[in-house]
């Protein structure tokens, strides 16, 4: 498995304005991901962050509004652009493809919660 | 498109008691599965996954889970249920050779003393 930190755990933001939210792992990793779970809702994948290159998005989801980078083979950035309340959310980053352990098993981090004024 | 339907947003059992947590998924090849659990204020945690071979697969804190294709179903259960159990349990799918999961809508699971 991986030590998965994000960063920040939470935060209160101004509507407006833009966050972003920090992934280290332990160890380097073949993929990234990172999820939005709504209040009371289930996870929705936001993208697939590409070492070295742009990440891929999912429907519904765009590079403007969430940018993201993936410098290296153990960290990545979520940004939320822009903000709303209908962003507040908890965002959580997921590996897969870490020593030990099938390219289908994910492992997530702690999550960020984010709140929208 | 795979998607997971999980029945019962919420089940409500008594400490000792059988928990079953059930799971119904569609998927045009042969799917990844998972059971992941979500304690409060946390990230999620890997229970179980089923990927080939055996059926029934073993996970973490006694909990176990049985592939069974023609009912396109992987019900997710534990035979005494401890108050340390309370958390949202999430099912999720996997196409063989990609890593996106998709997930059910969670479900809830309350123990009573």
């Amino acid at each position: 498995s991986a030590v998965i930190s994000q960063k920040p755990s939470r935060d209160i933001c101004q509507r407006g304005t833009s966050l972003t939210i920090q992934c280290q792992v332990d160890s380097q990793v073949t993929m990234m991901f990172w999820y939005r779970q709504q209040p009371g809702q289930s996870l929705t994948l936001i993208a697939t962050a590409n070492q070295g290159s742009e990440a891929t998005y999912e429907s519904g989801f765009v590079i403007d509004k969430f940018p993201i980078s993936r410098p290296n083979l153990t960290f990545s950035t979520l940004t939320v652009s822009n903000m709303s309340p209908e962003d507040s959310s908890i965002y959580l980053c997921s590996v897969a493809g870490t020593s030990g352990s099938s390219y289908n098993e994910q492992f997530f981090g702690p999550g960020t919660r984010l709140t929208v004024l | 498109a795979q998607s997971v339907t999980q029945l019962g947003s919420h089940v409500s059992v008594s400490e000792g008691a059988l928990v079953l947590l059930r799971c119904n998924y569609s998927s045009s090849v042969p799917p990844y599965l998972f059971w992941y659990v979500q304690y409060p204020n946390q990230g999620l945690q890997l229970l179980l996954k089923y990927t080939t071979g055996a059926t029934l697969v073993k996970g973490i804190n006694g909990f176990e889970a049985e592939f069974k294709k023609s009912e396109t179903s992987f019900h997710l259960t534990k035979p005494s249920a401890h108050m340390s159990d309370a958390a949202e349990y999430f099912c999720a799918v996997s196409d063989v050779g990609f890593q996106k999961l998709v997930f059910g809508t969670g479900t809830r699971l309350l123990v009573s003393p």
